[in-house]
């Protein structure tokens, strides 16, 4: 079965700073990978995904994030992060069985410092 | 705006109780899904429709049942309601039912037992 891993529960940044949150899984297979951000009292928003190709994926937001097989990892990246980017965010791993289960991490709190 | 609608927003109610839950998928998926985020289990797949099929099932309870009517909108029965069933739930729906179709989530559903 496949899990992931949001190791920071937590992380406060400056606004105006650069924001990495890490994300670990554990899939037998070629993994899809996506994440998500839900701000307060709102569902969950896709932020980008990773099916194959290049390892280096630009989503919404001025997001990226990088896919690195060797370390099973999928981290989320901003160069510069806005008072908006204060939010929750989960890393999720899809299921190559039948349907299409996501498996989310714990989830990562952004508070963004003025 | 995800296009995923789901009624009602909140709901209130003493344990041993029944309650229904809607969704409404955006214009044109055929899939949908149920989740259960609270803070102790965090984000946990209930259950996933195609086309009024069950597709794929997760960690739901014997007391929770789901469907997907005709018309494509989806309800989630939770029965015999106990404390640790309040959370929110989500619903999320996308295009297809395949792990390459990304899921687009309602703003949820805040149950309370009391």
């Amino acid at each position: 079965a496949q899990s992931v891993t949001q190791p920071d529960i937590h992380i406060t940044v400056s606004e105006g700073a650069s924001l990495e949150l890490r994300c670990n899984y554990s899939y037998g297979a070629t993994p899809y990978l996506f994440w998500y951000v839900q701000s307060p009292g709102q569902g969950l928003q896709l932020l980008l995904k990773y099916f194959s190709g290049d390892t280096l994926v630009q989503g919404i937001k001025g997001f990226e994030a990088e896919f690195k097989r060797s370390q099973s990892s999928f981290n989320l990246r901003k160069p510069s992060v806005h008072w908006s980017d204060a939010a929750e965010y989960f890393c999720a791993v899809g299921a190559l069985a039948a349907g299409n289960k996501l498996t989310f991490g714990g989830g990562t709190r952004v508070l963004v410092k003025p | 705006d995800s296009g995923v609608t789901q009624t009602p927003k909140h709901l209130i109610t003493a344990t041993g109780q029944r309650v229904t839950l809607r969704c409404s998928p955006r214009s044109g998926d055929l899939s949908v899904y149920w989740y259960q985020q609270s803070l102790d289990q965090g984000l946990q797949f209930l259950i996933q429709y195609y086309n009024g099929e069950e597709r794929a099932k997760g960690n739901i309870l014997e007391r929770f049942s789901a469907q997907q009517f005709p018309d494509l909108h989806s309800e989630l029965n939770l029965s015999s309601l106990e404390l640790g069933d309040s959370a929110l739930y989500f619903c999320a729906s996308s295009e297809t039912g395949g792990n390459n179709s990304p899921l687009h989530f309602g703003n949820g559903t805040r149950l309370t037992v009391t």
